[in-house]
């Protein structure tokens, strides 16, 4: 089975903190994608990579950057962490940019900004 | 614009039958995903359409009319570990995954 693993599932931080949340996964897939949920929307999708060192803006990367350096590992970074970034964010990976494979997501991680 | 539309919350009997609808408009189509999220959990994969008709597996069907832009998750014999939220998805042109925003599925004894 695929396993995703984010780093942690609840952090609290304080507005203006540099955040990192970091996203494992280990079928070597090619493509990870980061994803915030809010309650009455659809998941929204941050940023998405298609392999090492690459990543794409997806819907709503204002405030956010992302690093893949190793293929397995893909980190979300917020800059200036406001509180509009509180969330629930989930990382997930697939096959290959065409497959229709279905996504794995990790457990997600509940950041609050205060 | 790309919209995906699924009733906001539903609830159903522990035992009976419960049809949970999709309706989407997207540029183009590769596929339509379902997943099933527990609270405070990740979404996990339950079926995939690509093609017209009806895909079953176990007590949970899924069914694609690509013409008419509909699709519906289909649990038999409901039980309480079902309640949950239920997500459709679909892979537009670019093979880019459009989200609907999710039916909470409540189950009742």
């Amino acid at each position: 089975d695929v396993k995703v693993t984010q780093s942690s599932r609840y952090l609290v931080k304080r507005t203006g903190e540099k955040v990192f949340l970091e996203c494992v996964q280990d079928m070597d897939h090619e493509n990870m994608f980061w994803y915030r949920q809010d309650p009455g929307l659809g998941l929204r999708l941050i940023y998405f990579s298609y392999d090492v060192k690459m990543k794409e803006k997806g819907d709503i990367p204002e405030g956010y950057s992302v690093s893949r350096e190793k293929k397995e590992r893909f980190s979300l970074i917020l800059e200036s962490a406001s509180t509009n970034q509180t969330s629930m964010y989930l990382c997930a990976s697939r096959l290959g940019i065409g497959e229709s494979s279905p996504l794995h997501f990790g457990n997600g991680t509940r950041l609050t900004v205060t | 614009g790309q919209n995906i539309d699924q009733p906001t919350e539903m609830t159903a009997t522990e035992g009976a039958i419960v049809q949970i609808n999709c309706t989407y408009q997207t540029s183009g189509f590769n596929g339509l995903f379902w997943y099933q999220q527990h609270a405070g959990e990740a979404p996990t994969f339950l079926s995939y359409n690509v093609l017209d008709g009806l895909e079953e597996k176990g007590r949970f069907s899924s069914f694609l009319s690509r013409s008419k832009g509909y699709s519906y998750l289909l649990l038999k014999e409901l039980q309480m570990k079902d309640s949950a939220s239920y997500l459709c998805a679909v892979f537009d042109s670019n093979y880019q995954l459009i989200w609907g925003a999710g039916t909470k599925l409540i189950i009742k004894p």
